[in-house]
């Protein structure tokens, strides 16, 4: 069974860091790509960044660029965003899901990240 | 970036009516498009990706068509656990930009 789990989620302050995980199993990692999304509360859902199956290419939305890197151990089947002088319009339920040529197929349960003084 | 565009944003229908749900893109992206379906509190869930092609597990009354800017989700026969939000998404560049969502309430 694919699962994805999210976890290090939580309440910070405006200009503070923060790095998500997400822990996968039943797939074999390092043949996918792998996303976040983001949905901040009571709105729509927004691709925040992909990162191939081997890290080489990373993608990702204009708002966080230079401020959110994503990563991934594939040995250690995980997924990774770090995430620098984050904002209050960064606060938003983070999801990971794998990447496929259509569509995002799987996904986690979502962490919150809460950005506020 | 690609813009996507849904129409409408919510409505209102009733158990057994066929709902149509639309979406355009800025720019052709082929079939590079996508529909999911999320439920209050809950992740999204990938319904028809390549616009037309049903995902695994997907009961049948779902069904999605079009091609370069024009695409269209349809519930031929809306049941009680249909009633969410629908999202479209383009595959076609980074960012894969999603639609605003079309809220599906019961009337």
């Amino acid at each position: 069974e694919v699962q994805l789990v999210e976890s290090g989620g939580g309440l910070v302050q405006p200009g503070g860091s923060l790095r998500l995980s997400c822990a996968t199993s039943g797939f074999i990692l390092n043949t996918n790509w792998l996303t976040w999304v983001r949905q901040a509360p009571g709105k729509g859902l927004e691709w925040v960044a992909n990162i191939k199956v081997d890290g080489s290419e990373k993608n990702y939305v204009d708002s966080v660029k230079g401020r959110f890197t994503i990563s991934r151990d594939n040995p250690k089947n995980s997924l990774y965003l770090e995430m620098n002088s984050l904002r209050v319009e960064d606060t938003a339920v983070y999801y990971c899901a794998r990447g496929r040529p259509f569509g995002e197929d799987y996904w986690g349960q979502g962490t919150l990240v809460t950005v506020s003084s | 970036d690609i813009q996507m565009t849904q129409s409408p944003s919510s409505l209102s229908a009733s158990v057994g009516d066929r709902v149509t749900i639309t979406c355009r893109a800025s720019q052709s992206i082929y079939n590079y498009l996508n529909w999911y379906q999320q439920k209050s509190g809950k992740a999204p869930k990938l319904l028809i990706y390549a616009a037309s092609s049903l995902q695994s597990g997907v009961p049948s009354r779902f069904s999605g068509s079009g091609s370069g800017t024009d695409f269209t989700l349809t519930i031929s026969s809306l049941q009680p656990e249909d009633f969410a939000t629908y999202y479209c998404q383009q595959s076609y560049r980074t960012p894969r930009t999603f639609g605003q969502g079309t809220k599906v309430e019961i009337k």
